[in-house]
């Protein structure tokens, strides 16, 4: 089974400040997912990676997919307290099951 | 009303109860799945219907009953449930089953006292 870890599971950050998020997953998988989830909402999809070196950028966030490594990366330049919100990886195995994460809970401090 | 919708949005019920969720996607997507979000647990896959077809049951007990009448509407039979099957239970849909990105709903949270 394709087990997969986010860390920070809680993460507190003033505005202005960068700061990585990371997606560690245990086996072959050549597709990630991020999405972002606000309070009592449901999941909004941000970013899908499909392949070895991808690079996606919106907005203040960047994301990032490494293959070798079983890495993604979900990068916040200049927070702001929109970004406020619980950040999920998810990674789908060759029976395009996706595994997802426990979550990475954002807070954004003025 | 576009995307993905579920009804109830809540949902508060007894162990011996029988109650039904409701999903609904308005994307002219072919697959659709049922998630169990619990507090601190990543999302767990429960059953993903492809084509009106069921494909997975992730070990789902039989407790939960799903039904596929066609690609848009996806049921969850729910009946003499238990305390722990409390949570937030969300309804995803894609354009195939091939790894597209999931649409989510907002979710049904459920409660079984």
């Amino acid at each position: 089974e394709l087990k997969v870890e986010q860390n920070p599971l809680f993460l507190s950050m003033q505005e202005g400040k960068n700061y990585t998020i990371y997606c560690n997953y245990s086996t072959t998988s050549d597709r990630l997912y991020w999405y972002r989830q606000d309070p009592g909402k449901s999941l909004e999809s941000l970013f899908v990676l499909l392949s070895n070196g991808a690079v996606k950028q919106e907005g203040r966030l960047m994301a990032s997919l490494d293959t070798k490594a079983r890495l993604s990366t979900l990068h916040i330049t200049a927070a702001v307290h929109d970004l406020s919100a619980t950040y999920f990886c998810a990674a789908a195995n060759t029976g395009n099951q996706f595994y997802f994460g426990t979550g990475t809970s954002l807070t954004v401090i003025p | 009303e576009t995307g993905v919708t579920q009804t109830p949005r809540h949902l508060v019920m007894g162990m011996t109860n029988k109650k039904s969720l409701k999903c609904e996607q308005h994307l002219g997507h072919n697959a659709m799945y049922w998630y169990k979000q619990s507090a601190k647990k990543p999302l767990e896959l429960m059953f993903v219907y492809n084509f009106k077809e069921q494909t997975e049951n992730n070990s789902v007990p039989s407790r939960f009953s799903p039904e596929c009448p066609n690609s848009s509407h996806l049921f969850l039979h729910l009946h003499t449930l238990q305390p722990e099957d409390s949570a937030l239970y969300l309804c995803a849909s894609s354009k195939e089953r091939t790894g597209e990105t999931q649409y989510f709903g907002p979710g049904t949270r459920l409660l079984v006292l």
